[in-house]
């Protein structure tokens, strides 16, 4: 199993410029998320999906749009790059909630994005 | 809303000995879960420990160990016989575990550990 995958793991941009990330997971997680990291700050989510088809808005959602057409995937797009928007960018699954069990989140290796 | 404070951006441990990092939460809830993470330069996120609110005992993973003090919101981590490779950043993280809950972390800042040989 290759876990959790993300591409690319490095990009440049220019202001104004778009670029989709993508996230792929072999697990069969029900849920995906996308955060983003930031000196100082922490990890803070961006959009989240529980499932095929349904995505929603995390912490910090204002500039990116998110996409689950497939379970396997998870696409977080920047219409229009700005320069706050230069963060390393994580993507991570998990299985759904379960009282009986606590499911952690597994992560992929990062993205690192800088918008000029 | 639930908030994860970590008040210590830096520490540092000599080689063998011990360390623990701090973290505080805040929240409503009675039931959730509490995470320390590891990212090393390699930029991977790898969980180290995890503490269920309902059990009293406190976790314990080989050299890594918590102090869980629910009535304080606190959430401790501590790092025996440290070694060159426990050097990263370290996050604390909490998760709600009512019902219709996500699996949603909310995180602390982190505190940069460096170990000294």
């Amino acid at each position: 199993n290759a876990g959790v995958t993300q591409t690319p793991k490095f990009r440049v941009l220019k202001t104004g410029q778009s670029m989709t990330l993508l996230c792929a997971q072999d697990m069969n997680h029900e849920y995906m998320y996308w955060y983003r990291q930031d000196p100082g700050m922490g990890l803070r989510l961006i959009h989240y999906s529980v499932g095929e088809g349904t995505t929603a808005k995390g912490e910090v959602p204002d500039g990116y749009n998110v996409s689950r057409l497939k379970k396997q995937n998870f696409l977080l797009g920047l219409e229009s790059a700005a320069p706050s928007q230069t963060s390393v960018y994580f993507c991570a699954s998990s299985p759904p909630q379960n009282s009986y069990r606590l499911y952690e989140q597994y992560f992929g290796p990062g993205t690192r994005l800088t918008v000029t | 809303a639930q908030t994860v404070t970590q008040s210590q951006p830096e520490m540092s441990v000599q080689e063998a000995e011990t360390v623990t990092l701090s973290c505080t939460y805040d929240t409503s809830e009675s039931d959730y879960y509490l995470f320390w993470y590891k990212q090393p330069p390699s930029r991977q996120m790898i969980l180290v420990i995890r503490q269920e609110a309902y059990k009293q005992q406190n976790a314990t993973e080989n050299r890594f160990s918590v102090n869980f003090q629910k009535a304080a919101k606190s959430f401790s981590l501590k790092i025996s016989d440290s070694q060159l490779g426990d050097a990263a950043m370290y996050f604390c993280a909490y998760r709600s575990a009512r019902g219709g809950a996500t699996n949603k972390l909310i995180f602390g800042t982190g505190t940069l550990l460096a170990v000294q040989p």
